[in-house]
């Protein structure tokens, strides 16, 4: 079956840290990937997406996630973490293509302590 | 940057009643906008998608009749929620695309149902 897992309910790091959020999927191909962030009580912004090519993508705020095919994962990360970064972000696969019906993710919510 | 305005952002209604979600495309014409439900601490679930001028195609479980969708026109779209239970309470998400580009979602409606 067609799933996208995030393992990390909740994850703390402090202000300036490293951070590696987890999502991994399962798809008998390669689907579309990407990373949102949400803001309490907002809607989702579009963190970066992966849809071929160099497995390592750069997306907005710093952020960068890599597709690891072998893996079936698609790891967010950050190398340090701003207070402002304090957030709910969502794992998301299109398994149809493109961006539009994408399959989102449970959800990993980051608090980031000073 | 294309903006999404999702209103209103909070409504309280009576059990019984109906109440009706806007989401409008702001600056460019969304050919396809989709609705989501957010329950705490919980991910978004897609409840259907719509396309302009024709009727919307719902996700396996969701009673169209009860979440009526109206794709009008290319820069609106409504989810309203008829004969509301307290059940119902949730975080409405819109989110529009245009021609396959990238999502570009509403801030959300908090519903409560009293």
């Amino acid at each position: 079956a067609q799933s996208v897992t995030q393992p990390d309910i909740h994850i703390t790091v402090s202000e300036g840290a490293s951070l590696e959020l987890r999502c991994n999927y399962s798809y008998g191909a390669t689907p579309y990937l990407f990373w949102y962030v949400q803001s309490p009580g907002q809607g989702l912004q579009l963190l970066l997406k992966y849809f071929s090519g160099d497995t390592l993508v750069q997306g907005i705020k710093g952020f960068e996630a890599e597709f690891k095919r072998s893996q079936s994962s698609f790891n967010l990360r950050k190398p340090s973490v701003h207070w402002s970064d304090a957030a709910e972000y969502f794992c998301a696969v299109s398994f149809s293509g493109g961006y539009q019906k994408v399959t989102f993710g449970t959800g990993t919510k980051l608090q980031v302590i000073p | 940057g294309a903006v999404v305005s999702q209103h209103p952002s909070r409504v309280i209604c009576k059990s019984g009643t109906s109440v009706k979600i806007e989401c409008r495309s702001l600056d460019f014409q969304a050919t396809t906008m989709f609705w989501y439900r957010q329950f705490p601490k919980q991910s978004l679930m897609l409840m259907a998608t719509s396309n302009e001028g024709s009727k919307a195609t719902y996700e396996q479980g969701v009673e169209k009749d009860k979440f009526l969708i109206n794709h009008a026109s290319l820069t609106l779209s409504t989810l309203t929620v008829t004969s509301a239970h307290p059940e119902d309470s949730s975080f409405y998400i819109c989110s529009a695309s245009e021609g396959g580009s990238p999502l570009h979602f509403g801030n959300g409606t908090r519903l409560t149902v009293t």
